[in-house]
């Protein structure tokens, strides 16, 4: 089946403990993605990759970090969590930025 | 900076009545427009992706229509179903150069009542 899976699907946390929110497609997409979403805020980007080893910034790239050392994969890494991280974030995918996108079921984040 | 609003932010009908949700955008230099189903708890599924060069695209009791030049999309909704009850947002997609910015709305909170 294809899909987005992410990895845990929710977390508590607390705040400067280092965490990573995993992203895997079967899909063999060249591109992936990673929103938070906030009420009031809707969905932001945070990063993209285009593919392998080739990410950029989104809109709120701030206090996250990602990498792209394979094409299945898309970790989302917060390296010191801060409360105002507390957010449901999803990560996505498609064969290319301008085709359809497929989202994971998302994770919620806690950070105390 | 590309800004993406949808109104109303929530919306209630009844069964069966036909309805159009909006999504106007400030940049009209798009490549695409896509519309989003999302249910409480869970992720984004894909309704209907419609290019620039498009005007409409349809999948079965679903309608969206793009005019670039006025900023607007709409998601017609036919004999609207209480399992039709779900947010549904709007996103635009930019590019320039190798950059790909893709940018939602909030959202409108669609219930149908039986």
């Amino acid at each position: 089946e294809a899909q987005v899976t992410q990895n845990p699907r929710y977390l508590i946390t607390v705040t400067g403990k280092k965490l990573t929110v995993t992203c895997s497609q079967n899909m063999n997409h060249e591109y992936m993605s990673w929103y938070r979403q906030d009420p009031g805020l809707g969905l932001r980007q945070i990063y993209y990759s285009m593919n392998v080893e080739v990410t950029d910034k989104g809109d709120v790239p701030e206090g996250y970090k990602v990498s792209r050392k394979e094409k299945r994969n898309f970790p989302l890494i917060l390296e010191s969590p801060s409360p105002n991280q507390t957010s449901l974030y999803f990560c996505a995918s498609s064969l290319d930025a301008t085709y359809e996108q497929y989202f994971g079921p998302g994770t919620r984040l806690t950070v105390t | 900076k590309q800004e993406v609003t949808q109104i109303p932010a929530a919306l209630s009908v009844p069964e069966g009545e036909n309805l159009v949700l909006n999504c106007s955008f400030t940049d009209s230099a798009i490549y695409n427009l896509q519309w989003f189903r999302q249910d409480p708890g869970k992720g984004l599924t894909s309704l209907l992706l419609i290019q620039s060069s498009q005007r409409e695209q349809t999948s079965g009791r679903l309608n969206a229509s793009l005019d670039k030049s006025s900023g607007r999309s709409t998601l017609y909704i036919a004999a609207s179903q209480p399992g039709d009850s779900a947010t549904y947002l709007c996103a635009a997609l930019l590019t320039s150069g190798s950059a790909r910015q893709l940018t939602f709305g909030s959202g409108t909170q669609l219930t149908v009542l039986p």
